[in-house]
């Protein structure tokens, strides 16, 4: 079934550092993939999305491509800030049958002075 | 008010009490939904309202009992519940469900513990 995949954490770096946070899918039909992120105590707000293979969303310096030869969309920012710590879930919308949006656990970031 | 509000922000309840949870959006969307997050579990979409109609129930104990008067107001009903019941419960919505392409826009949820 549709499903996404996306890397434990938590994630612990220093500011400035590189970040990668993987994600994967698998979907029948072609999803739209999303990355979303949760700061404490709110809801989830929409970081970048992409809606067909190779385009790329990007946001705030966060960016992801739709890889749909490797079923990913891996999220990067260049520099971490520590106001960037939060919980980052990768999900994807398909309607295939029946309409499916369905979202990864969640990744923990975890920015340190 | 502008986005998605949520009501209560915090809910504490007995096994046999009887509660609501209010939603409202202000974006002039058609479809709304209701989530539950939990530790360490990926988010569970439990129901989906598109123009007022329920077009997904995903398999929910009837315990959790959803309503819709309008496009702008979600209700989740709550009674008997057990205490693995206790969550973070989201309320979502978008312009159209079905849409693929659509982003969802989120309330800050209401935080539920069963005692």
């Amino acid at each position: 079934g549709d499903s996404v995949t996306q890397m434990e954490g938590p994630v612990t770096l220093s500011e400035e550092a590189f970040l990668t946070i993987n994600c994967t899918y698998t979907a029948t039909g072609y999803p739209s993939l999303f990355w979303y992120v949760q700061y404490p105590g709110e809801g989830l707000q929409l970081l970048l999305k992409a809606t067909k293979a190779d385009d790329k969303g990007s946001n705030k310096g966060f960016e992801a491509t739709y890889r749909k030869e490797t079923t990913s969309f891996h999220l990067e920012k260049g520099s971490v800030q520590v106001s960037d710590s939060a919980v980052y879930f990768c999900a994807l919308s398909v309607a295939s049958g029946t309409y499916k949006y369905i979202f990864g656990t969640g990744t923990r970031l975890k920015v340190l002075a | 008010e502008t986005g998605v509000t949520q009501t209560p922000r915090h809910l504490v309840m007995g096994m046999t009490n009887k509660k609501s949870l209010k939603c409202e959006q202000h974006l002039g969307h058609n479809a709304m939904y209701w989530y539950k997050q939990s530790a360490k579990k990926p988010l569970e979409l439990m129901f989906v309202y598109n123009f007022k109609e329920q077009t997904e129930n995903n398999s929910v104990p009837s315990r959790f009992s959803p309503e819709c008067p309008n496009s702008s107001h979600l209700f989740l009903h709550l009674h008997t519940l057990q205490p693995e019941d206790s969550a973070l419960y989201l309320c979502a919505s978008s312009l159209e469900a079905g849409e693929e392409r659509d982003t969802q826009y989120f309330g800050p949820g209401t935080r539920l513990t069963v005692l």
